[in-house]
């Protein structure tokens, strides 16, 4: 079972650039959730998508934007890429936006931006 | 907003030494989950617990919610190697808030040497 595909595993930027992070899950979950994660500071919230066709901020939005593209897909945009957006990038996915589902991580896009 | 605190940061012990992992806010959470995780991959769910005093065993492993539900423990007796990684707490919405957003602990790596 794939379970949530990240992709691409690697990418280098230059500051400026833009760039999408693909993300795609297989257990017909409704619920799609975007982390990053910074030594030191756990997971962080950036967007989320409760169900297909609505996505709501998370702790972090700024400088990113989202496409819940269908129930399978969501999407994570940088359109000027920043030093301090240098991290990993986690998808999650959960069956429903109910508290205490737990979430399904894929493997992480490890970001560097210079 | 939600914090939680996880101590300690770093633990790094012999096989057979037992330890605990704590996960403190002053906030109340819903649920609490814990997560390990590898290097290079993505958290991986271990347990949730839910009601106030739950205490929830996986093998080696217990886990234990506050009575107030703001606090959480992680409990693994005689450590083996097997368990090196990274241990997250998260937190869900308070109750009555809906969804499923949560809010992580800063990590806990665990070094377990043979």
């Amino acid at each position: 079972n794939a379970g949530v595909t990240q992709t691409p595993k690697f990418q280098v930027l230059k500051t400026g650039q833009s760039m999408t992070l693909q993300c795609a899950q297989d257990m017909n979950h409704n619920s799609m959730y975007w982390y990053r994660q910074d030594p030191g500071m756990g997971l962080r919230l950036i967007y989320y998508s409760a169900s297909e066709g609505t996505t709501d901020k998370g702790e972090v939005p700024n400088g990113y934007n989202v496409s819940r593209l269908n129930k399978r897909e969501f999407s994570l945009r940088l359109e000027s890429a920043a030093p301090s957006q240098t991290s990993v990038y986690f998808c999650a996915s959960s069956q429903r936006d109910y508290s205490n589902q737990p979430q399904h991580f894929g493997d992480g896009t490890r970001l560097s931006i210079l | 907003t939600q914090l939680l605190e996880q101590s300690p940061q770093f633990l790094s012990i012999q096989e057979g030494e037992n330890l605990t992992v704590y996960c403190n806010s002053s906030s109340v959470f819903s649920s609490l989950q814990w997560y390990r995780q590898e290097p290079g991959e993505g958290p991986v769910l271990l347990v949730t617990v839910v009601t106030g005093g739950e205490v929830k065993k996986l093998k080696r492993l217990t886990f234990q919610f506050g009575d107030a539900r703001k606090d959480s423990s992680l409990h693994i007796t005689a450590a083996q190697p097997g368990d090196t990684g990274l241990y997250l707490c998260a937190g869900g919405p308070p109750r009555g808030e809906y969804g499923n957003k949560l809010v992580f602990g800063a990590g806990t790596i665990l070094r377990v040497k043979s």
